[in-house]
């Protein structure tokens, strides 16, 4: 079955700076890629997805791209703020988010410091 | 609309003890997805239903664990008999028809003694 790894498990940063966590996915058919923010305490939120027919999309001061050939995507975080402070989580998926199966990383938990 | 909801909130409970906890999709969602998060394993899928009928409940740990979803706007998640390995953050989460983003619960925060 599908398998994502994220990398890296802590970052920790300066306010201002960028931030990039990585993910790799193992199975090929996948084709759906969400990113969840949760902060402490709270409940994963959705914050971008990229769907595999897309190579990079964009919100305001988050990225995600994504490099279907090596299986693997990343968030990109600029101009970094202390509320940015979170576990991000990425997952994959081969049938969309609506069928189930979305497959999570372990999560990055991101310090930004003021 | 208020979310989805889940309850209890936090239970704690001995070991052997029965447990239900209990999740409200958000009206009009018809797919919903029970997860169990801890620290070693991270977020993990345990069943999910769509339209009222589960689809996948490979991720089941163990007989001990059963969800039932009798309509709608309601689905429990029973463990019996619990053991303190069932220690975690229980999410419910739910899609609407059509959509992909699923939407979480604020969680039950379980403890096994």
């Amino acid at each position: 079955g599908e398998n994502v790894e994220q990398h890296p498990s802590t970052l920790s940063v300066q306010e201002g700076d960028s931030a990039v966590i990585k993910c790799t996915y193992s199975d090929s058919a996948s084709n759906y890629f969400p990113w969840y923010k949760q902060e402490l305490g709270k409940r994963p939120q959705l914050i971008i997805d990229i769907r595999s027919n897309v190579g990079e999309k964009k919100d305001q001061r988050i990225a995600v791209t994504l490099n279907k050939t090596a299986k693997h995507f990343s968030l990109h975080i600029t101009e970094t703020q202390p509320e940015d402070s979170a576990v991000y989580f990425c997952a994959a998926s081969k049938y969309g988010g609506s069928q189930g199966n979305l497959i999570f990383g372990k999560g990055t938990k991101l310090s930004v410091k003021p | 609309d208020a979310g989805v909801i889940q309850s209890p909130r936090h239970e704690v409970t001995e070991m052997g003890q029965e447990v239900t906890l209990r999740c409200k999709p958000i009206s009009g969602h018809n797919s919903l997805f029970w997860y169990r998060q801890t620290m070693m394993r991270g977020l993990e899928l345990l069943i999910y239903f769509n339209n009222n009928v589960p689809i996948d409940d490979s991720g089941m740990p163990e007989d001990r664990f059963s969800a039932k979803m009798p309509n709608a706007s309601f689905s429990t998640l029973k463990i019996q008999p619990s053991e303190p390995r069932d220690s975690a953050v229980y999410f419910c989460a739910s899609i609407p028809q059509g959509g992909e983003t699923q939407y979480f619960g604020p969680g039950t925060r379980l403890l096994v003694l």
